[in-house]
């Protein structure tokens, strides 16, 4: 399983964008790159997912790097709803089906 | 469409007892997995079922378990209760179909073992 690299907190302004990092330098070529987010006092929610070009919906955008070794989870304009643990995840679906593996996330705070 | 439930929400067992928590997931999807999340350990995977059968099973000892009904339905089960068993227990249910593969958590069993 692909290790993750996430920072612990990051805080940021309402109605900013938001730039969230991770770093998956161990990915395999088959890995899916999963966001997910856990608001307080609820289970995780999906976010997003790619696998090697930049993705976008109506929640936020996904952008890969080139080599896949990172991947930037970019909220556009940050809502003090937003404010959550974001967790990136690589998945493969291979074999291991159901089988997301969290790492500790990045705490997002948003100030009014 | 109903997201999905978990039952109970809240739980307090006294160690050595056992315990059985059940999730309903969403209607259509035939996987689910479960979760325990405790502020040291984070979220960890126990086990998946699909079509009544474990497909994927975490580090956890055999004191946990689970099993999946025809209507989807799963219920976990801990035996023997220790402290440490103390958590929040996420069910996630999805398609369970090969390839990419949304799992929507449930709101989560609090488990106060005392």
């Amino acid at each position: 399983d692909a290790k993750t690299t996430q920072p612990n907190s990051m805080e940021s302004n309402e109605e900013e964008p938001v730039h969230l990092p991770c770093n998956h330098s161990t990915i395999s070529g088959t890995d899916y790159i999963h966001w997910y987010r856990q608001l307080p006092s609820q289970g995780p929610e999906y976010v997003i997912h790619g696998l090697t070009s930049n993705v976008n919906n109506r929640m936020a955008s996904l952008a890969i790097a080139e080599d896949r070794k990172s991947s930037t989870l970019i909220l556009h304009r940050a809502t003090l709803r937003d404010a959550a643990v974001y967790y990136c995840i690589p998945a493969n679906y291979g074999g291991s089906q159901g089988n997301l593996i969290f790492g500790k996330g990045t705490k997002l705070s948003v100030k009014p | 469409k109903a997201g999905v439930t978990q039952t109970p929400r809240y739980l307090i067992k006294t160690r050595g007892q056992q315990v059985t928590l059940s999730c309903s997931p969403i209607s259509g999807h035939r996987s689910v997995s479960w979760y325990q999340q405790t502020p040291g350990q984070g979220l960890q995977f126990l086990f998946e079922y699909f079509s009544e059968t474990q497909r994927n099973k975490g580090n956890f000892p055999g004191r946990f378990s689970g099993r999946q009904f025809s209507n989807s339905r799963s219920e976990m089960n801990v035996s023997t209760l220790e402290l440490g068993d103390s958590a929040l227990y996420l069910c996630a249910s999805s398609y369970g179909t090969r390839g990419p593969d949304t799992q929507y958590f449930g709101p989560g069993t609090r488990l106060t073992v005392l």
